[in-house]
């Protein structure tokens, strides 16, 4: 039962790089998004989809593109990394009910 | 726009006591709530889910009760043991389940051996 599987675990980056943070889940379900978690600021959304072809801001969306091309996969792309983006990723999955996260990406930007 | 606030941010107990976790919120409309654990370095485990409809949950001892109408979650550990220790996340759903959840900054808990 693999859930929600996020890659890579971890990852170091120039400013200004850019990267793509891969989602998948085997749960078939509609909703997805991302989060990121900072200390002291807890956990914030990034963007969301209710399903294949549909994405939304959340709460921090500037500096992230999503899209949703498959119901299984929901990436997560920087386009010029900034120290800012330092944090810990998390992608989730849900039916509307519960949401399953996955383990988390750590992300450095030097 | 959806608010929720987690009292108190750190507790520490010993072993065995009964303790309770707060959660509020400021969107009586909410969809539904949810507890969860996390590790350190871990991910999220989910705990409990409460519907709107629903005032409680129980999963083995912890019991998770909603008050919509004080924008209020409780999250009450029974006989607390050592590997109860954890952040405990509450985190709130208001837009019909399909947008992301809100969260709480957490209680960070210590059980004292």
């Amino acid at each position: 039962n693999a859930g929600v599987t996020q890659t890579p675990k971890f990852q170091v980056l120039k400013t200004g790089q850019s990267m793509t943070l891969q989602c998948a889940q085997d749960m078939n379900h509609e909703y997805m998004s991302w989060y990121r978690q900072d200390p002291g600021m807890g956990l914030r959304l990034i963007h969301y989809s209710v399903g294949a072809g549909i994405t939304d801001q959340g709460e921090v969306p500037n500096g992230y593109n999503v899209s949703r091309s498959t119901t299984e996969d929901f990436p997560l792309r920087l386009l010029s990394a900034a120290p800012s983006q330092t944090s810990v990723y998390f992608c989730a999955s849900s039916d509307s009910n519960i949401q399953y996260f996955g383990a988390g990406t750590r992300l450095s930007v030097l | 726009k959806q608010e929720v606030t987690q009292i108190p941010a750190a507790l520490s107990v010993p072993e065995g006591e009964n303790l309770v976790l707060n959660c509020s919120f400021t969107d009586s409309a909410i969809y539904n709530l949810q507890w969860f654990r996390q590790d350190p370095g871990k991910g999220l485990t989910s705990l409990l889910l409460i519907q709107s409809s629903q005032r409680e949950q129980t999963s083995g001892r912890l019991n998770a009760s909603l008050d919509k109408s004080s924008g209020r979650s409780t999250l009450y550990i029974a006989a607390s043991q050592p590997g109860d220790s954890a952040t405990y996340l509450c985190a709130g759903h208001s837009g019909g389940g399909a947008d992301g959840l809100t969260f709480g900054k957490g209680t960070h808990l210590i059980i004292q051996p």
